[in-house]
């Protein structure tokens, strides 16, 4: 089945303890993203990748990294986590013919920073 | 103003009615059209998208896009409940390699 794994689903943590959250596509896609999804903001941009080792800023990317090692995989990573990025995240991904409509999302993940 | 602008509702509807979801943007360069929906506790799923002007039918959804008055629909015949959930609309600019803008959207409740 074609679809967009994320992991973990929901992830409770303290304010500075580092975390990452995994993201896994099995649709050979070129594009890759990750979204934050807060009440009353919507889903914002938080990074986007086009390729492997190919990475860029989204809208809200202050408190983020990311990276695109494999084609496949695409981990948003927490240095050092506070509590204004408790939020629903989504990671999506999409092929180059229909990055500019068609992304799949996985789940989702809610974190909660106390 | 913001880029794009959708009414988060909540709306309720009976059965069989007829919805119509709306969303009105401010940036004439936009050229891709798309309604995704996401049901609770799940992400959102692309339900139609629309390549410039024009109307769209799939079904029991139609999706209309109006570029000169800047506004684009979804409208849903025979609702069912089934079809409860929020209404994202979305945008793009052709050739662009970062961005889709997502409305906040509409949470839809249609009751039995």
């Amino acid at each position: 089945e074609a679809q967009v794994t994320q992991n973990p689903r929901y992830l409770i943590t303290v304010t500075g303890k580092k975390l990452t959250v995994t993201c896994s596509q099995n649709m050979n896609h070129e594009y890759m993203s990750w979204y934050r999804q807060d009440p009353g903001l919507g889903l914002r941009q938080i990074y986007y990748s086009m390729n492997v080792e190919v990475t860029d800023k989204g809208d809200v990317p202050e408190g983020y990294k990311v990276s695109r090692k494999e084609k496949r995989n695409f981990p948003l990573i927490l240095e050092s986590p506070s509590p204004n990025q408790t939020s629903l995240y989504f990671c999506a991904s999409s092929s180059i013919h229909t990055k500019n409509y068609g992304y799949t999302f996985g789940s989702g993940t809610r974190l909660t920073v106390v | 103003q913001k880029e794009v602008e959708q009414d988060p509702g909540p709306l309720s509807v009976p059965e069989g009615a007829i919805v119509s979801l709306n969303c009105t943007y401010s940036n004439s360069a936009f050229q891709y059209f798309m309604w995704y929906r996401q049901y609770s506790r799940k992400g959102p799923e692309l339900l139609m998208y629309t390549y410039s002007s024009g109307n769209k039918e799939d079904g029991r959804f139609t999706a209309q896009v109006d570029k000169s008055s800047k506004y684009i629909s979804l409208f849903i015949r025979d609702s069912q409940p089934s079809d409860s959930a929020t209404y994202l609309c979305a945008m793009s600019v052709m050739n662009r390699d970062d961005k889709i803008i997502f409305g906040k959207g509409t949470r839809l409740h249609i009751l039995p």
